[in-house]
């Protein structure tokens, strides 16, 4: 049981670059969600899902796209990469049973530096 | 909207002290959840405990210790006799209730914990 995985765990993106963030779990886990951690800052929510095929956008979206295809990926994608974007990208992912009070089991995270 | 504020930026203290990490929270709702979570170092976030709005029971685990107090919106976390290996950034988040299912997490701002020998 791996848990979260995220791929790659670091990545050097020049500006206007493309990548996707891969993520996956393995304990059939309804709900995912994608975080980004600034330094000296709290972690932000950016995308969430609550199963395969259905997405929202969280509290800083704006650059960036999911997708869920499967319950167990849900990879993010930068089309156009800025500066902005340097940061630590965390997956993570909850049980349906207990619904929103579920803890959140967390990747070990994607550091991405934008330059 | 919610918001949790940790207003502790940094705090060292000396091994076998005993610490105190303060968090306040703000929320409309009536019901909701508050978590803690650990980020040593390595930077995997590690999940501590969490604690409805429904249950101001205190908790204890082992050198842990949680204090929930809804008249002050406040969800304070106690480690005892701190050592070494609990220097890591300390994280509390809030969850409202919604219909939605799932658990979207406003987080703090996190305290950075050093223990030194």
């Amino acid at each position: 049981n791996a848990g979260v995985t995220q791929t790659p765990k670091f990545r050097i993106l020049k500006i206007g670059q493309s990548m996707t963030l891969q993520c996956t779990q393995d304990m059939n886990h309804n709900y995912m969600y994608w975080y980004r951690q600034d330094p000296g800052m709290g972690l932000k929510l950016i995308y969430y899902s609550v199963g395969a095929g259905i997405t929202d956008k969280g509290e800083v979206p704006n650059g960036y796209n999911v997708s869920r295809s499967t319950t167990e990926d849900f990879p993010l994608r930068l089309e156009l990469a800025a500066p902005s974007q340097t940061s630590v990208y965390f997956c993570a992912s909850s049980k349906r049973q207990g619904g929103w009070d579920s803890p959140l089991h967390f990747g070990n995270g994607t550091r991405l530096t934008v330059t | 909207a919610q918001k949790v504020t940790q207003a502790q930026t940094e705090i060292s203290v000396v091994e076998k002290e005993d610490v105190t990490l303060d968090c306040v929270y703000e929320t409309r709702d009536t019901t909701y959840y508050l978590f803690w979570y650990k980020q040593p170092p390595s930077g995997e976030l590690v999940f501590l405990i969490r604690r409805n709005s429904f249950d101001e029971q205190n908790e204890i685990s082992g050198r842990y210790s949680w204090n929930f107090q809804k008249s002050t919106s406040s969800f304070n976390f106690t480690i005892t006799a701190s050592q070494v290996v609990d220097s890591a950034v300390y994280f509390c988040a809030l969850s409202e209730a919604w219909t939605g299912g799932g658990n979207k997490l406003t987080f703090g701002t996190g305290t950075q914990l050093k223990v030194e020998l």
